[in-house]
């Protein structure tokens, strides 16, 4: 098993660019999250999906949309990136039951110029 | 709405000295605790939780936690840290009730063992 991976590992963008970056995860897990990581803040939640064919708002979601291809798959997109969305990028999943246990991928450093 | 304070933002430590992280909650329910550790680079990792029962959770790498309800706290604990400690500590939680499928994180601790 993978687990949790994430595509790509860094991107630079320009400002009014637009990116998707990929989030999949080989567990059969139904949630999954996308967060971001910036110094001194820890993680936000931008969004997540509690299950598939549902998306919803975090701590932090203007700028970005999701999508939740399938079970396996759950993407972040910036439609038009600004330099405050430089930041480390983080998908997890969830184990399922009552642990409320999360699975993090490896992250995607994005700057905006 | 819950909460996590992690009140130190970087803690040195000898080798083979003892540490304690810090970490209190705000939450008028019931809740889960985690604690997660990131190494350079890298993502998050569970390193060890509390659900129920004894309020002493530990970790296969020596790593102790505490949960105590009334000073609404968490800290995580190691009586000897070596270099290989080193990494950012967050800290975790979960309410029962009103949570949804969700943890809020604390803002982290970088732990930085020293020769």
């Amino acid at each position: 098993n993978a687990g949790v991976t994430q595509t790509p590992k860094f991107q630079v963008l320009k400002t009014g660019q637009s990116m998707t970056l990929q989030c999949a995860q080989d567990m059969n897990h139904n949630s999954m999250y996308w967060y971001r990581q910036d110094p001194g803040m820890g993680l936000r939640l931008i969004y997540y999906s509690a299950s598939e064919g549902t998306t919803d708002k975090g701590e932090v979601p203007n700028g970005y949309n999701v999508s939740r291809l399938n079970k396996r798959e759950f993407s972040l997109r910036l439609e038009s990136a600004a330099p405050s969305q430089t930041s480390v990028y983080f998908c997890a999943s969830r184990v399922p039951g009552q642990s409320y246990e999360q699975y993090f991928g490896p992250g995607t450093r994005l700057t905006v110029t | 709405a819950q909460s996590v304070t992690q009140l130190d933002s970087q803690v040195p430590v000898f080798e083979e000295a003892p540490v304690e992280l810090r970490c209190n909650y705000s939450s008028s329910v019931s809740v889960y605790l985690f604690w997660y550790v990131q190494y350079p680079n890298q993502g998050l990792q569970l390193l060890l939780k509390y659900l129920s029962g004894s309020t002493l959770v530990e970790s296969i790498n020596g790593f102790e936690a505490e949960f105590n309800k009334s000073q609404t706290s968490f800290h995580l604990r190691k009586p000897s840290v070596h270099i290989s400690d080193t990494a950012e500590y967050f800290c975790a939680v979960r309410s029962l009730t009103g949570g949804g499928n969700k943890l809020t994180f604390g803002t982290g601790t970088q732990l930085k063992v020293e020769l």
